[in-house]
């Protein structure tokens, strides 16, 4: 079984700073993979980042940056210098090797001008 | 462009019914997903499927039943559409191609309301 945990319902952030969103997952696979996605108001699903459960480094793409501690089983999303168009749901995800996709229940995040 | 298409944006449907929810998807997907979406509990997956006609339960199945007869449509069925199954239905696909870090494409999204 596989699990992800959002403990944050709502954020807020100014803009032009930085937030990090909390994601812990829980899976028996030894190999799997996280990822986040953005979903805004107009309900459409975005991939942002991936991250394998063997990388070494934490993985980046552009503003997002993933900050994951496999002992502690988090993967944090970092988005840096936020801007009102970041104003969205974001969910974390986890794959393993059934093929099986869990989200979590997401974080509403607001950019404030 | 990878494009998942869900047959309608909107439903209404009456208690009891039998309701069909149909996705396909242009890519060549080897996987397929059904989940529900409703607020403060994400995205639950309903049911999921990695080859034609094969199926496998997500979290929350009951209630709910599933068909993939060629690879590129899976359709989800409510048997007797409930006021508790009034939510939105995301379909998504992915490749197996790439192993674990092919990332899911999503549809639109159908928001079925049962009354």
């Amino acid at each position: 079984a596989q699990k992800i945990t959002q403990t944050q319902p709502g954020m807020f952030v100014q803009e032009k700073e930085a937030v990090t969103l909390d994601c812990t997952y829980d899976t028996s696979d030894p190999s799997y993979g996280l990822f986040w996605y953005k979903q805004p108001s107009s309900g459409e699903m975005i991939f942002l980042i991936y991250q394998g459960s063997y990388d070494q480094q934490n993985a980046t793409e552009g503003r997002y940056s993933l900050n994951f501690q496999k002992a502690r089983k988090s993967a944090n999303l970092v988005i840096s210098a936020s801007q009102l168009g970041d104003s969205a749901m974001y969910f974390c995800a986890v794959r393993g090797s059934a093929r099986q996709l869990t989200f979590g229940s997401g974080t509403q995040l607001t950019v404030l001008p | 462009d990878v494009k998942v298409t869900q047959s309608s944006r909107y439903l209404v449907k009456r208690t009891g019914e039998k309701v069909f929810l149909e996705c396909v998807q242009d890519m060549d997907h080897e996987n397929m997903f059904w989940y529900r979406q409703d607020p403060g509990l994400g995205l639950r997956l309903i049911y999921f499927s990695y080859d034609v006609k094969m199926k496998e339960k997500g979290d929350i199945p009951e209630g709910y039943s599933v068909s993939r007869e060629k690879k590129e449509r899976f359709s989800l069925i409510l048997e007797s559409a409930s006021t508790n199954q009034t939510s939105m239905y995301l379909c998504a696909s992915s490749s197996e191609t790439g192993g674990l870090n092919t990332e899911a494409f999503f549809g639109q999204g159908t928001r079925l309301t049962v009354v």
